[in-house]
């Protein structure tokens, strides 16, 4: 596996489901993202993940819930979503924080019913 | 808010012509600037960064920055139809705790017509 992978591709839930969705960069980056993408909107940075210490929540619901046991691997924990939250929910790392050039892994299309 | 904008588009070019691609960028303080292209269905990709005032080539892509304008743009020569996708203008944040994280815009879809 190469660049940064995400799974699932797809994913539907109701409302009352637990899922957690899975990243992984094998770019021996030391930051990691996840971002919402939905219609007519731009890009929306969710969380910042630099050396696995979290150092940004952008005022994101308590419904999800980040984890970064390493620096290879992020998760987003789902619960109790919201009809709202359907969109693609992009992962991306970058060499460090200050470092830029970010590169995102395929998305997962999430619907919640 | 520190804000990007693009023109939404569509803004379509017959094939072979150049497309021209704009951004404005409210942050003064940004420093680092993107491109990422971004065809229907998948993720972003990047494509270009400047860093500097001035022209960066890259093949058939040319980045453009004027920080005193707060503008960048992206050329596309000889344009194919396979660069037919929304492409996404993101400018690092100045701005406090924000410092250093991507500000995109919404993206400006390009079609090239055979």
């Amino acid at each position: 596996e190469t660049g940064v992978t995400q799974t699932p591709r797809h994913l539907v839930m109701g409302m009352t489901n637990k899922k957690s969705l899975k990243c992984e960069q094998h770019l021996g980056h030391n930051a990691m993202y996840w971002y919402k993408q939905s219609a007519k909107k731009p890009l929306e940075l969710m969380f910042v993940y630099s050396l696995e210490e979290r150092v940004e929540n952008n005022s994101v619901p308590s419904r999800f819930s980040p984890e970064c046991p390493n620096s290879s691997h992020l998760f987003l924990h789902l619960h109790t979503l919201q009809p709202e939250d359907s969109a693609l929910y992009l992962c991306a790392s970058s060499p460090y924080r200050a470092h830029n050039e970010q590169f995102f892994g395929p998305g997962t299309r999430l619907t919640v019913l | 808010q520190k804000e990007v904008e693009q023109n939404s588009g569509p803004l379509s070019v017959p094939e072979g012509a150049i497309a021209s691609l704009n951004c404005t960028y409210s942050d003064r303080g940004s420093q680092s600037f993107f491109w990422y292209r971004q065809y229907s269905g998948k993720s972003p990709e990047l494509i270009m960064s400047i860093y500097s005032n001035g022209d960066k080539e890259d093949g058939r892509f040319t980045a453009q920055l004027n920080k005193a304008s707060q503008y960048v743009s992206l050329l596309i020569r000889d344009s194919q139809p396979s660069d037919s996708a929304t492409y996404l203008c993101a400018v690092t944040s100045n701005y406090g705790g924000s410092q250093g994280n991507l500000i995109f815009g919404k993206g400006t879809k390009l079609s090239v017509k055979p």
